[in-house]
């Protein structure tokens, strides 16, 4: 059970928009902690999609992108490729547990 | 460029010992946070254990305390993750990462895989 909520699974039409929640709580999310988002492709490191809920790193295209609010958190694909097929996973900072927490994955599926 | 990688991992019976290292390179390493991260078969991310950029504050999931511990050396731009009393639920990819607690982790080694088996 992972302290951060996302959907198992999305999925989307190329070209089609695509969103991923992530929903955590009060110690989390809901305290004020960015949230960060990360593409992991089968058996290949994590990469750094959105930090600081919505700050893209050099070299992510703009049709990836984040927003928080409350104790929620989102991200958003549009214009979706099937280069984009992989699992998503947010990560937060929870105070309760003095640590870094992460969503259980969402994997996304381009139909 | 900047790198991270990861050595160390492999088969090891329940209850052993293992050593984990992770060489950076590209970058500054005495200036960053680092942080362990493991991904067991089938499984989402798990963070592991955390250190700050001097060593001097090190903060453990509860899932590793009393079992894990992580340091490093600065001069030789080295993470380490000493794994005691080993399970068969660490069986995982352990991977290390730039940043983390807080902070985003935004270079990643490629992973290590640790195997706890009889």
């Amino acid at each position: 059970q992972s302290v951060l909520t996302q959907p198992p699974s999305v999925s989307g039409a190329p070209g089609q928009r695509v969103t991923i929640s992530c929903t955590g709580s009060s110690s989390n999310i809901g305290a004020g902690y960015d949230v960060h988002w990360y593409q992991n492709l089968p058996g290949t490191a994590p990469k750094l999609l959105i930090y600081g809920n919505t700050n893209r790193p050099s070299g992510v295209p703009d049709r990836f992108s984040g927003s928080k609010s409350g104790t929620s958190a989102s991200l958003a694909i549009t214009g979706l490729q099937a280069e984009d097929e992989a699992d998503y996973y947010c990560q937060s900072y929870d105070s309760s547990l003095s640590g870094s927490v992460f969503g259980g994955g969402t994997k996304l599926t381009v139909l | 460029q900047v790198q991270l990688e990861e050595s160390g991992g492999g088969l090891v019976k329940p209850g052993g010992s293992l050593r984990l290292s992770c060489a950076a390179s590209g970058f500054t390493f005495s200036d960053y946070y680092m942080s362990w991260i493991r991904q067991a078969p089938g499984k989402g991310l798990e963070w592991v254990s955390y250190i700050s950029s001097s060593g001097g504050t090190i903060y453990n999931a509860d899932s590793v305390k009393g079992r894990f511990t992580i340091s490093r050396d600065n001069a030789k731009n080295s993470l380490y993750l000493q794994m005691n009393s080993l399970r068969a639920e660490d069986t995982a990819v352990y991977f290390c990462a730039r940043g983390g607690r807080a902070r985003h982790m935004d270079v990643w080694g490629k992973g290590t895989t640790v195997t706890v088996s009889s």
